[in-house]
């Protein structure tokens, strides 16, 4: 059984630029959320997807934008980076059905926007 | 709206000393509560739940945690700390009785020192 993968684990872009960070989930989960982790800050949702929509938001601009796919793997974009969009940003995965909280982390993609 | 707060940013013990890590919440409605520890380099991992019922709930690696409604508190405990207990921990809240959408204090980073 493997478990939440993420990548890049490491990126860095300049303020305006787009991103892509990528999700794989843990083998049989449906649903996913995605964090973003500001350096000595607890994470923050952003959203969560399941059967491939949008199933919540957190406060957050449309700037940020995800998909899920058939495969329940994921995607989040962030458009017109700013500085402040430097964070660690943590996939988590899970099954409906598992009960609250039971979400299952990855690593993080750490994004550092210059 | 839900929000948590983690009272001590850091705390150092000594091995096998007893540790208690607090956390105080706020929520106008009934809340689900978690403790969740993040290894260095690593993702987060859920390490206990409390939902309903009593009040005192067990998680992994000997740790547990007190429910207590009149002081809108989860304070997490061991008896005796090893150094792997070293890691950041994260207490969290259920956002509006989602069973994905968490909201995360600051953390507390516990170092058990030999």
């Amino acid at each position: 059984e493997t478990g939440v993968t993420q990548s890049p684990t490491h990126l860095i872009k300049t303020r305006g630029q787009q991103v892509t960070l990528r999700c794989s989930s843990q083998s049989g989960h449906n649903t996913v959320s995605w964090y973003q982790q500001a350096l000595g800050q607890g994470p923050q949702f952003i959203f969560q997807y399941y059967r491939e929509e949008e199933n919540g938001r957190g406060n957050f601009p449309p700037r940020f934008s995800g998909l899920q796919f058939p495969n329940y793997s994921s995607e989040l974009n962030v458009n017109a980076l700013e500085l402040d969009d430097s964070a660690l940003y943590l996939c988590a995965s899970s099954l409906v059905g598992l009960g609250p909280g039971e979400l299952f982390f990855g690593e993080g993609s750490r994004l550092t926007v210059l | 709206a839900q929000s948590v707060t983690q009272l001590d940013s850091q705390v150092p013990v000594f091995e096998e000393a007893p540790v208690e890590l607090r956390c105080n919440y706020s929520s106008s409605v009934s809340v689900y509560l978690f403790w969740y520890v993040q290894y260095p380099n690593q993702g987060l991992q859920l390490l206990l739940k409390y939902l309903s019922g009593s009040t005192l709930v067990k998680g992994i690696n000997g740790f547990e945690a007190e429910f207590n409604k009149s002081q809108t508190s989860f304070h997490l405990r061991k008896p005796s700390v090893h150094i792997s207990d070293t890691a950041e921990y994260f207490c969290a809240v259920s956002a509006g009785g989602s069973n994905y959408k968490l909201t995360f204090g600051k953390g507390t980073l516990l170092t058990v020192n030999p």
